[in-house]
């Protein structure tokens, strides 16, 4: 089983529908969780953080439900611009904050 | 620019040839991690600094592959004998001190083997 599941998509959606990602783990003792955007052929960039008790950024919402291990992101109002592909990623405990990626879930927004 | 940056951008070398990378964190970010990205596919963690020691190593990073950030600041990676399953994105990332927080990445480096 991989450590991060994501369904790959493609998600195909009209502008201004809402559009949800799920995201699996397998390591109970995670403790950090991210979104991270990448635009095709650049780097993962930082969307959110995912906090227990969910968190909300303008269109964007992510919840955490450890007892499940999952996370997911929720994007509504969605605007062309938000075609990318959406990473989850979770902290590999251990320390050293090391991340470990899913494969990502591509979203496509169309008019 | 006060992100992380990554040079070349682009490497395209003839297989069994050597190369190597460099990443400059962001300036007070004591760790810095290499990735390596193929198509369709997450970033795969390969190495983890936290100033200058290397705390980390994949077991997908082969003997050909080795790091180093000698002063704790830029880190550089090296590929010997590269081999057309070589070619990918290697991205760079650092991340401040402390638990839980993110890591930024630099734009990358795309290696094309040929």
């Amino acid at each position: 089983r991989k450590e991060v599941e994501q369904d790959p998509g493609p998600f195909n959606v009209p502008e201004g529908a809402t559009v949800a990602f799920n995201c699996t783990y397998s390591n109970s003792a995670s403790q950090s969780f991210f979104w991270y955007r990448q635009d095709c052929r650049k780097e993962p960039k930082l969307l959110m953080s995912v906090y227990s008790s969910g968190n909300e950024d303008g269109r964007f919402t992510a919840q955490l439900n450890r007892a499940s291990q999952y996370i997911s992101l929720l994007i509504r109002d969605s605007k062309l611009s938000d075609s990318a592909t959406y990473l989850c990623v979770v902290n590999r405990p251990g320390g050293g904050n090391k991340l470990t990626f899913g494969t990502g879930t591509q979203l496509k927004v169309e008019l | 620019d006060t992100g992380v940056s990554q040079n070349p951008r682009h490497k395209i070398t003839k297989r069994g040839q050597n190369v190597t990378f460099r990443c400059d964190p962001i300036s007070e970010h004591n760790r810095l991690y290499w990735y390596r990205q193929t198509l369709g596919q997450g970033p795969e963690f390969l190495t983890y600094f936290q100033n200058e020691a290397q705390l980390e190593k994949s077991r997908l990073l082969s003997d050909r592959f080795s790091a180093e950030r000698p002063k704790g600041s830029f880190s550089t990676l090296e590929i010997q004998r590269t081999e057309q399953g070589d070619s990918a994105m290697y991205l760079c990332a650092s991340s401040p001190p402390g638990t839980g927080t993110p890591a930024f990445f630099g734009q990358g480096t795309r290696l094309t083997v040929v």
